[in-house]
């Protein structure tokens, strides 16, 4: 069956290091991988979306990569702030237009 | 920016209650929505996707009599939790798509807290 995972459900690190997260599929060939952030008690707000052929999407401090031979995308975020602690949801879809199936995220904290 | 607004954002009441939530797209049109629950420290699972002027397709697993859906117009679905019980207590997302914009993300809403008693 279909499976995503985050690599750890939580990750704390130092204020102004880079945080990275990890997405890993398995039985599923998505079009689509994006990556949302989530606060508690809100939904999802969208972050980045990468597709099948491209190998790397930057905005701002973000950095998204999406590797479909090791079925892997990583999430970066530089120079990292308190107020990027949050949980992070990595998305797939076949395509723009199709349902999305979410990862169990990995809840990020940022401390000073 | 395109904002999917919930209605209500909390909600409680007893066993046996049945419960209607309202996610309306608010400055775009949406000939899809889709519906999710959350479960706390989980994450989101799909429960169907509404489609404007047909009937909704449900994912395995989902009740489609105890899980109501209705998209009557291109800016409203809702979602009714028919005869909920404590089991149906969980955080409803809905997220919509711009349809005048097919490649861009959908847009969530903030989410409805469901409590059963």
């Amino acid at each position: 069956s279909q499976k995503i995972e985050q690599n750890s459900e939580a990750l704390n690190i130092q204020e102004g290091k880079t945080a990275t997260l990890t997405c890993n599929y398995t039985n599923y060939s998505p079009a689509y991988l994006q990556w949302y952030r989530q606060d508690p008690g809100r939904g999802p707000v969208f972050l980045l979306l990468i597709r099948e052929n491209e190998k790397e999407k930057r905005k701002e401090r973000l950095k998204v990569t999406f590797d479909t031979t090791l079925k892997q995308s990583l999430f970066h975020i530089t120079a990292s702030q308190p107020a990027d602690s949050a949980t992070y949801l990595c998305a797939l879809s076949y395509s723009s237009a199709s349902k999305i199936i979410f990862g169990s995220g990995t809840r990020l904290s940022i401390r000073p | 920016g395109a904002v999917v607004s919930q209605h209500p954002s909390r909600v409680i009441c007893k066993s046996g209650t049945s419960v209607k939530i309202e996610c309306r797209s608010l400055d775009f049109q949406a000939t899809t929505m889709f519906w999710y629950r959350q479960f706390p420290k989980q994450s989101l699972m799909l429960m169907a996707t509404s489609n404007e002027g047909s009937k909704a397709t449900y994912e395995q697993g989902v009740e489609k009599d105890k899980f109501l859906i209705n998209h009557a117009s291109l800016t409203l679905s809702t979602l009714t939790v028919t005869s909920a019980h404590p089991e149906d207590s969980s955080f409803y997302i809905c997220s919509a798509r711009d349809r005048s914009r097919a490649n861009q993300p959908q847009h969530f809403g903030d989410g409805t807290r469901l409590s059963i008693l």
